[in-house]
């Protein structure tokens, strides 16, 4: 079946330094997946963070990016300067055969941002 | 804009008893989904409707677990004889479209089976 692997656990970083959370995938399907990142911040629901569909191309959002890297298999989120406000918890995501079967969700990682 | 409603949002049930779990998609939205998130299994997919026809329930388990979605406006999450390993959150998500379409989450429903 698919599946999602991303760091795992708990991430402390200083406001201001860089973020960087892993996520590599693997799907038994024949077609490219739609690859996301979700986050959920403390009391507030899941919500989409960002999202790319073509292999290749890159996803921005609140000063986050991803790049969907088809030969590695990885959807790696990164943040060049964090803020306090970013501290929550991301999902790395994959969504195959045009969603039928839901998405497929990594672990999930909590980043925690200290002034 | 209300995003999806889900209710109630803490359930706490005997084992042995059954739990029934709502959901109210976003208006205008045609498909819905159900996940159940644990600390061991994360997030995992349960059951897809589109345009209220059951599409997809391959996360479901085999016994116990059903869903319905009767009209557009609202889906259900059935538990039959709860059992302490069900015990988990309970999301829904709803779509404009299903397929590619951006999945909206609600708060989700805490369900704790003593």
């Amino acid at each position: 079946g698919d599946s999602v692997t991303q760091t795992e656990g708990q991430v402390t970083v200083s406001e201001s330094k860089s973020l960087i959370i892993n996520c590599t995938y693997s799907t038994t399907s024949i077609a490219y997946p739609n690859l996301f990142w979700y986050v959920r911040y403390p009391g507030e629901g899941l919500q989409l963070l960002l999202k790319v569909i073509t292999a290749g191309q890159k996803g921005s959002s609140r000063g986050f990016e991803a790049t969907y890297n088809k030969e590695t298999t990885s959807f790696h989120l990164q943040k060049a300067s964090v803020q306090e406000s970013d501290s929550a918890v991301y999902y790395c995501a994959l969504g195959v055969n045009n969603y039928a079967q839901g998405l497929t969700f990594g672990l999930g990682t909590r980043v925690s941002v200290f002034p | 804009n209300a995003g999806v409603i889900q209710t109630p949002r803490h359930k706490v049930t005997g084992k042995g008893q059954e739990a029934t779990l709502w959901c109210e998609p976003i208006s205008g939205h045609s498909a819905v989904f159900w996940y159940r998130q644990t600390i061991v299994q994360g997030l995992e997919f349960l059951t897809y409707f589109r345009n209220q026809a059951p599409i997809d329930d391959s996360g479901m388990p085999k016994e116990r677990f059903s869903a319905q979605m009767p009209n557009q406006s609202h889906s259900t999450l059935k538990i039959q004889s709860t059992q302490p390993q069900d015990s988990a959150v309970y999301l829904c998500a709803s779509s404009r479209t299903g397929g590619e379409a951006e999945q909206f989450f609600g708060p989700g429903t805490r369900l704790t089976v003593l």
